[in-house]
């Protein structure tokens, strides 16, 4: 059964600073990988989809990564800004029929 | 603009009730998904859906029932089985394009029992 992980669970940094947030899964039997935005009491946005052929994919200072063989993803945030505190969760599609979350990453940019 | 709609945005539902949350989607998307949030934890699978007429079980449907008589249209049930019902509920939808399944949400239903 597909299992995802990330860490850490709570992240503060000051605005301006770099950061990484990273998720595992234990099957690397999938289509992609998601990263996803969610802000208090709000839905989920979507901020870049890996496909698993890819390695990386950019928006703005976003880049994500993937490396399926170990079953590893990163989420590299350049230049922090206040207005990216919010919770990052990553997803993993289940042999295409339903997707499996990790619990996510709860980031505060402090001003 | 395309997008999922979920309503109502907060709903209150008294003991031993069956309250329905709505899900539309004008993406033409052929899978649809059911999600549950409790504080401070990841999303939880409740029912999904690959095409009208279709659905299975997600890993918490215990006290939730579904139907998908329309592509569009995605509706979920709480039933008074399910014992602990008060979370925020996630509709989405997804599209599979032959290289990558990608997934789009709605904007929640907060559901609170009284």
């Amino acid at each position: 059964k597909q299992e995802v992980t990330q860490i850490p669970a709570a992240l503060s940094v000051p605005e301006g600073e770099n950061l990484v947030l990273n998720c595992s899964f234990t099957d690397s039997a999938i289509y992609n990988l998601q990263w996803f935005r969610q802000d208090p009491g709000k839905g989920l946005t979507s901020l870049l989809l890996i496909q698993s052929s890819q390695r990386e994919q950019t928006s703005g200072r976003l880049n994500a990564s993937l490396d399926k063989s170990s079953g590893r993803s990163t989420l590299y945030i350049a230049a922090s800004q206040p207005g990216d505190s919010a919770t990052y969760l990553c997803a993993v599609d289940n042999y295409g029929q339903n997707f499996v979350f990790g619990p996510g990453t709860r980031l505060s940019v402090l001003p | 603009d395309g997008g999922i709609t979920q309503s109502p945005k907060y709903l209150f539902r008294k003991e031993g009730q069956n309250v329905t949350l709505s899900c539309e989607q004008n993406l033409n998307h052929d899978a649809m998904y059911w999600y549950r949030q409790d504080p401070g934890q990841g999303l939880r699978l409740i029912y999904y859906s690959q095409i009208v007429n279709d659905f299975q079980k997600g890993d918490i449907a215990e006290g939730y029932s579904v139907s998908r008589e329309k592509k569009e249209s995605f509706p979920l049930t709480v039933t008074s089985a399910q014992k602990n019902p008060t979370a925020f509920y996630l509709c989405a939808s997804s599209t599979f394009t032959g290289l990558a399944v990608e997934q789009f949400f709605g904007p929640g239903t907060r559901l609170t029992v009284l």
